[in-house]
């Protein structure tokens, strides 16, 4: 069945600090692919997401790329800020369905 | 603009005792709704959906239940609960046709 694999945190940066979270996907047909940010205490919140192959998304500095020929979807950021600390969690949806195939979450904390 | 509401943000409830969770969706009609939880340490299970009123999809057999009895309100119950039942319960809804989902603040539910 269809399936995310996402790094294992925590990931600890220095603020300003480069970010890489890597997302790897199993899926037949050509997802959809989402990022989403949960902050301590909250739901989660739409970041990005590319629908086709070559895609960019990118919101609030952040970028991922859907990756076909390496079935990747890594968020990159190139400047962190201590408020970016949360939890992001890479998702996929299959076309034609209602489900989300969601990732275990990578813990992201920014140290001052 | 769409808002959706969870409630209660936080219950402790006692082994056996019954549970209900109440999601509420404003701004749209017909909206997709979906249940998961988010199991300590873990990523996200889905656990309903529904495509409209009186329509529920289980995801994993286990002790709870969902009824959508309104259009835009969405009830995730249980008559017994199991210390294994603690967790974060996540909400959702989308626009029918539409993939990205939007998710209310959740539910922290503690079962001693």
């Amino acid at each position: 069945g269809d399936s995310v694999t996402q790094m294992e945190g925590p990931v600890t940066l220095s603020e300003e600090a480069f970010l890489t979270i890597n997302c790897t996907y199993t899926a037949t047909g050509y997802p959809s692919l989402f990022w989403y940010v949960q902050y301590p205490g909250e739901g989660l919140q739409l970041l990005l997401k590319a629908t086709k192959a070559d895609d960019k998304g990118s919101n609030k500095g952040f970028e991922a790329t859907y990756r076909k020929e390496t079935t990747s979807f890594h968020l990159e950021k190139g400047s962190v800020q201590v408020s970016d600390s949360a939890v992001y969690f890479c998702a996929l949806i299959s076309r034609g369905t209602y489900k989300y195939i969601f990732g275990t979450g990578t813990r992201l904390k920014v140290l001052a | 603009s769409q808002t959706i509401h969870q409630w209660p943000a936080t219950l402790v409830q006692p082994v056996g005792s019954p549970l209900s969770l109440e999601c509420t969706v404003e701004g749209t009609s017909n909206p997709n709704l979906y249940w998961y939880r988010q199991a300590a340490g873990r990523g996200l299970q889905l656990l309903f959906y529904s495509v409209g009123i009186g329509q529920i999809s289980s995801e994993v057999p286990q002790n709870l239940s969902a009824s959508r009895p309104q259009d835009r309100q969405f009830i995730l119950s249980s008559k017994k609960l199991l210390l294994s039942d603690s967790g974060f319960y996540l909400c959702a809804w989308s626009n029918g046709g539409q993939e990205t989902q939007y998710f209310g603040p959740g539910t922290r539910l503690l079962v001693l």
